[in-house]
């Protein structure tokens, strides 16, 4: 068990449709990073957030968009999904100070499937 | 622009060694981690290389030379329980702007 939480496990929902990923990092942790991997994919890096500030981002689409709370917790918002849109998506989050760089400890992952 | 190439599979025998290379292209590096990614679960950290030179922690060593943009990671005395994806992700820089570059991960497989 990484210490970071995701919820929910298992999201079935209809293309054009809206959902909201929800993570919770590590005790202690300040960053908290979005991943999509799709099965013809690796993992693709979507965004980072540090102590609720943007700080880092990838191939992250249009229709995404994601937020990190004052309890730090973070949320990714995926609208008008398609059926490319089904994938795993983690989170995961590092304890970063100044830039520097740490590991980074990978939630359990949310499977969303767009019929 | 940035790139990360790793084989695709390799196939190594219980108690062997097996090399897993990881070559890279990025601007204003920051860092090589190495993940273990086991089917249908989460990544698992394994290494982190910022300095050119072996990182040694237990049956895993990972190398790191900036100037080729060549990593590896080595596992010894293999066990059934390393068959798994190894995963080679790069942090770097452009501008100001951070990125994380995964590879696509190497498969391997662990034969008794």
């Amino acid at each position: 068990d990484s210490g970071v939480t995701q919820t929910p496990k298992h999201l079935i929902t209809a293309t054009g449709q809206r959902v909201t990923l929800r993570c919770s990092p590590r005790s202690g942790d300040l960053s908290v990073y979005w991943y999509q991997q799709s099965l013809d994919q690796g993992l693709q890096f979507l965004i980072q957030y540090y102590n609720g500030e943007e700080r880092a981002k990838g191939n992250i689409l249009e229709r995404f968009s994601a937020q990190q709370f004052p309890d730090l917790h973070s949320e990714l918002n995926l609208s008008s999904l398609e059926l490319g849109d089904s994938a795993l998506y983690f989170c995961a989050s590092s304890f970063m100070t100044s830039g520097r760089v740490s590991e980074q400890f990978f939630g359990p992952g949310t499977r969303l499937t767009v019929l | 622009g940035q790139n990360i190439d790793q084989p695709t599979e390799m196939t190594a025998t219980e108690g062997a060694i097996v090399q897993i290379n990881c070559t890279y292209q990025t601007s204003g590096f920051n860092g090589l981690f190495w993940y273990q990614q086991h089917a249908g679960e989460a990544p698992t950290f394994l290494s982190y290389n910022v300095l050119d030179g072996l990182e040694e922690k237990g049956r895993f060593s990972s190398f790191l030379s900036r100037s080729k943009g060549y990593s590896y990671l080595l596992l010894k005395e293999l066990q059934m329980k390393d068959s798994a994806s190894y995963l080679c992700a790069v942090e770097g820089a452009t501008s100001g702007t951070y990125k994380y570059i995964f590879g696509t991960g190497t498969r391997l497989k662990v034969l008794a």
